[in-house]
């Protein structure tokens, strides 16, 4: 099975920009693997942010933003608040089969 | 407005079954897949499978072949899962998920079920 590596832990200050990014074992991540974001908080479930690698969901504050660079997918926030501390989770498709990364615990301070 | 209201925790001693299962409300049953994740503690998330309620299909993440069940009465709108031969490692919150549409999975989200496994 392929392993989908996330940062385990980021920090940005409030109002800052930072880039999360979502990598494959397999290779380069692609539009093919419709790359998924999730933010998820302490005690809740997990809320989707992106899907297909860039699409907002109705929900989804427009700071948050999803792309493909340099071979990963990436979740870019931009203009960051308190409220975005969170552990964020990608996910993978590898032909109808999900993985998920370890996630990323974000830190805004 | 979807809502998916999932069963309450449960503790159970390895070896047993669990079955959690999720009612949904707010949309049309058998149009979207239902997917289950779960996530141990100190863990990330972590996919177990999915059902069409429609028909029925199924998908295992392969880790959980042989153990997990899905199946989904549309008479009550729900879907369950069953996992069985449990070990102190599935320990985990267990959650399902709906989808938005063709194109947009996992978009609705349970509260989750904690399921704990000790003896």
């Amino acid at each position: 099975q392929a392993v989908v590596t996330q940062e385990p832990s980021l920090t940005v200050s409030p109002g800052g920009t930072v880039t999360l990014t979502c990598g494959s074992s397999t290779g380069d991540v692609t539009s093919g693997h419709y790359p998924y974001w999730f933010q998820q908080k302490p005690g809740q479930a997990p809320r989707t942010l992106i899907y297909d690698t860039n699409n907002r969901l109705s929900w989804t504050p427009a700071r948050f933003s999803g792309s493909l660079r340099g071979g990963k997918a990436a979740l870019t926030l931009s203009g960051a608040r308190p409220e975005d501390e969170a552990e964020y989770h990608c996910l993978l498709s590898y032909s109808g089969d999900w993985v998920f990364g370890g996630g990323t615990k974000l830190t805004v301070l | 407005q979807v809502q998916l209201v999932q069963s309450g925790a449960e503790v159970k001693k390895p070896g047993a079954s669990v079955r959690v299962s999720c009612k949904a409300s707010g949309n049309t049953f058998t149009g979207y897949y239902f997917h289950w994740v779960r996530r141990a503690p100190g863990q990330g998330l972590e996919w177990v499978g999915w059902i069409n309620p429609k028909n029925g299909d199924t998908n295992y993440a392969e880790k959980f072949q042989g153990r997990v069940t899905m199946i989904r009465d549309t008479s009550i709108s729900t879907a369950f899962m069953e996992l069985r031969r449990l070990r102190s490692d599935d320990t985990a919150v267990y959650y399902c998920a709906t989808d938005l549409s063709a194109m947009v999975v996992a978009a609705y989200w349970g509260q989750g079920t904690l399921v704990t496994v000790s003896s």
